[in-house]
């Protein structure tokens, strides 16, 4: 099946601990994206990256960390410099190239604090 | 920097009830997206619309393009209890900016 996979469904940090989030495409997308989303809330960018070994930040990058050494690949670290990491993390992808195309999105990675 | 304002922000309603929400936007963007997400999974795209007017319909779901390119609604037909969720507007491609979300509850 074509998607985007994140993986674990549930993870937990201890303080001071960083933790890496799996995101994984296999529509072939150049485009990966990195959310949070809280209680109520609307989703905040965190990371984006529009081409392999290239990525930017979003409006609240500050204590997370990505990298995009493959196409199909989008790790986010969760580090301990980020105070409130519990939230909903979700991934996306989109493909470009062809007008405005829509982002899809993962079943997403739910993060709490030990 | 730019703001999404979508309301309303919760709606209970019985089943088989038509259902409207909309967004509003601080500024003028070529597209205009509607997820809709349930408990623990991600959004799921339901409707994007990319000229100013555009009406679009997806099954019992119908979406417009407002006129001024700053505004879009979503309506939803003879409500059934799988409708239950959180609706986002959203706008933008490469960067998206999100709405605060619809939750809609709806009453056997």
């Amino acid at each position: 099946d074509g998607g985007i996979t994140q993986s674990p469904k549930y993870l937990f940090r201890k303080e001071g601990q960083n933790v890496t989030l799996s995101c994984e495409q296999n529509l072939n997308h150049d485009a990966m994206y990195w959310y949070r989303q809280d209680p109520g809330q609307g989703l905040r960018l965190i990371y984006y990256s529009q081409i392999v070994n290239d990525f930017q930040k979003g409006d609240i990058a500050e204590g997370y960390s990505v990298s995009r050494e493959k196409k199909e690949s989008f790790p986010l670290t969760v580090t301990s410099a980020q105070k409130n990491p519990t939230a909903f993390y979700l991934c996306a992808s989109r493909e470009q190239g062809f007008g405005n195309q829509p982002q899809h999105f993962g079943d997403g990675t739910r993060l709490s604090i030990l | 920097g730019q703001q999404l304002n979508q309301s309303p922000q919760s709606m209970f309603i019985q089943e088989g009830e038509d259902v409207s929400m909309n967004c509003t936007s601080s500024s003028i963007f070529n597209t205009w997206l509607w997820y809709k997400q349930d408990p623990g999974e991600g959004p799921v795209l339901l409707i994007a619309l990319y000229k100013a007017g555009e009406l679009t319909s997806n099954g019992r779901l119908t979406a417009q393009f407002g006129i001024t390119r700053k505004d879009s609604f979503l309506n939803i037909s003879a409500s059934i209890p799988s409708d239950v969720g959180i609706y986002f507007c959203a706008q933008g491609a490469q960067k998206l900016v999100f709405g605060q979300g619809t939750r809609l509850t709806i009453n056997p």
